[in-house]
């Protein structure tokens, strides 16, 4: 069965310090991979997806994503975190015989000033 | 841009009531679905729909109903409130399923007590 794994369901970092988040898959097939973030009260965001070809993938707001298929992992990272990043971070796979995504538990970003 | 609308934002029920969660798109996405949102347990999927007319059930179906009868709304109906249906609920709509971007309404926090 699909499934998805997000380790950490609590981090804190400080402003300016890099991040990484991660995720890890259980798919059969090649994964359609994707991380929504959720401000609070909010709604979630894409913020990046991966079907296919190169694999670091660029999304919005600096973040980034490697999907390593020896590793069943899509780890997102930011070089550089700032304020406005703390919010809730989803993984997601999708591509099941109906189109559903399933989703991580979640992992919450705070920032330390 | 309205995107995904979903009504009302907040609700407040008494168990054994009933009511509406309404979804609408003006995307003319096909596929459409409906998540709750709890603490510790990320994105579970309720309902879902691949088109009008079609629906099916997700991880978590009981105690909720979905019709689609047009491409636009995609009403979830609570017949009867429950106090483990205290939630968030998230509506979701894209163009073709898990191989595109899901987009998000704002959610809808509903607490039955």
């Amino acid at each position: 069965a699909q499934s998805v794994t997000q380790p950490d369901i609590h981090i804190t970092v400080s402003e300016g310090a890099s991040l990484e988040l991660r995720c890890n898959y259980s798919y059969g097939a090649t994964p359609y991979l994707f991380w929504y973030v959720q401000s609070p009260g909010q709604g979630l965001q894409l913020l990046l997806k991966y079907f296919s070809g190169d694999t670091l993938v660029q999304g919005i707001k600096g973040f980034e994503a490697e999907f390593k298929r020896s590793q069943s992992s899509f780890n997102l990272r930011k070089p550089s975190v700032h304020w406005s990043d703390a919010a809730e971070y989803f993984c997601a796979v999708g591509g099941g015989s109906q189109g559903n995504l399933i989703f991580g538990k979640g992992t919450k970003l705070s920032v330390k000033p | 841009n309205a995107g995904v609308t979903q009504t009302p934002k907040f609700q407040v029920l008494k168990t054994g009531q009933s009511m509406t969660l309404q979804c609408a798109q003006d995307m003319n996405h096909e596929y459409m679905s409906w998540y709750r949102q709890d603490p510790g347990m990320g994105l579970r999927l309720i309902h879902y729909s691949v088109g009008a007319g079609i629906t099916d059930q997700g991880e978590v179906p009981n105690g909720y109903n979905v019709s689609r009868s047009t491409t636009e709304d995609f009403p979830l109906r609570l017949l009867s409130a429950a106090p483990s249906q205290t939630s968030v609920y998230f509506c979701a709509s894209s163009y073709a399923g898990s191989n595109t971007e899901a987009f998000f309404g704002q959610g809808t926090r509903l607490t039955v007590v």
